[in-house]
């Protein structure tokens, strides 16, 4: 079935460490997307990439990195400069950067403890 | 700046009755506008996608309407069922940038 699959569904950060979030897509999509969504707050930009090997800050990225080396993938990384890092992250795709449909994948809750 | 608003934040109903969620924008010039649903502790699923150039979109139970001059679209669900309980949520492409914006979302409890 083609879709986006994030992994893992839950992760745990032990503060000072960094962690990497996966999203890997098989729809052929060129525009991948990270967003963070908080309580109460909507979904935030963090990371968007419209082509391979490009990518662009969102509203948030303080705190964060990202790489495409690969079409089908856009990994997060959470470092220790983020300061609040708990959250649900949320990877997106579309085929262009305008004018196509957003899909979604199912997010990774991460925690730190 | 583009900024996104959903009103009412929260909605409960009871089953059968129509009802209307609404999406407003402050910037125009937008490519598209996308409906989105999200239950509890999952991603979004895509709902409708209108084009600027459109008016609206069906989708069984569900008929989003855009007016992009007055930066409104608004989100139709005839006869909702307690399975239509979720948080609903519309998004803008703006401008150039390939960033899609979100409302905050309205959360809809639809009681059997």
């Amino acid at each position: 079935d083609g879709g986006i699959t994030q992994s893992p569904k839950y992760l745990f950060r032990k503060e000072g460490q960094n962690v990497t979030l996966s999203c890997e897509q098989n729809l052929n999509h060129d525009a991948m997307y990270w967003y963070r969504q908080d309580p109460g707050q909507g979904l935030r930009l963090i990371y968007y990439s419209q082509i391979v090997n490009d990518f662009q800050k969102g509203d948030i990225a303080e705190g964060y990195s990202v790489s495409r080396e690969k079409k089908e993938s856009f990994p997060l990384t959470v470092t220790s400069a983020q300061k609040n890092p708990t959250a649900f992250y949320l990877c997106a795709s579309s085929a262009d950067r305008v004018g196509t449909e957003a899909f979604f994948g199912q997010g990774t809750r991460l925690t730190v403890v | 700046k583009q900024e996104v608003t959903q009103i009412p934040a929260a909605l409960s109903v009871p089953e059968g009755e129509n009802l209307v969620l609404n999406c407003s924008f402050t910037d125009s010039a937008i490519y598209n506008l996308q409906w989105f649903r999200q239950d509890p502790g999952k991603g979004l699923t895509s709902l409708l996608l209108i084009q600027s150039s459109q008016r609206e979109q069906t989708s069984g139970r569900l008929n989003a309407s855009l007016d992009k001059s007055s930066g409104r679209s608004t989100l139709y669900i005839a006869a909702s069922q307690p399975g239509d309980s979720a948080t609903y949520l519309c998004a803008v492409y703006s401008g150039n940038t390939g960033k899609l914006i979100f409302g905050q979302g309205t959360t809809l409890q639809v009681k059997p």
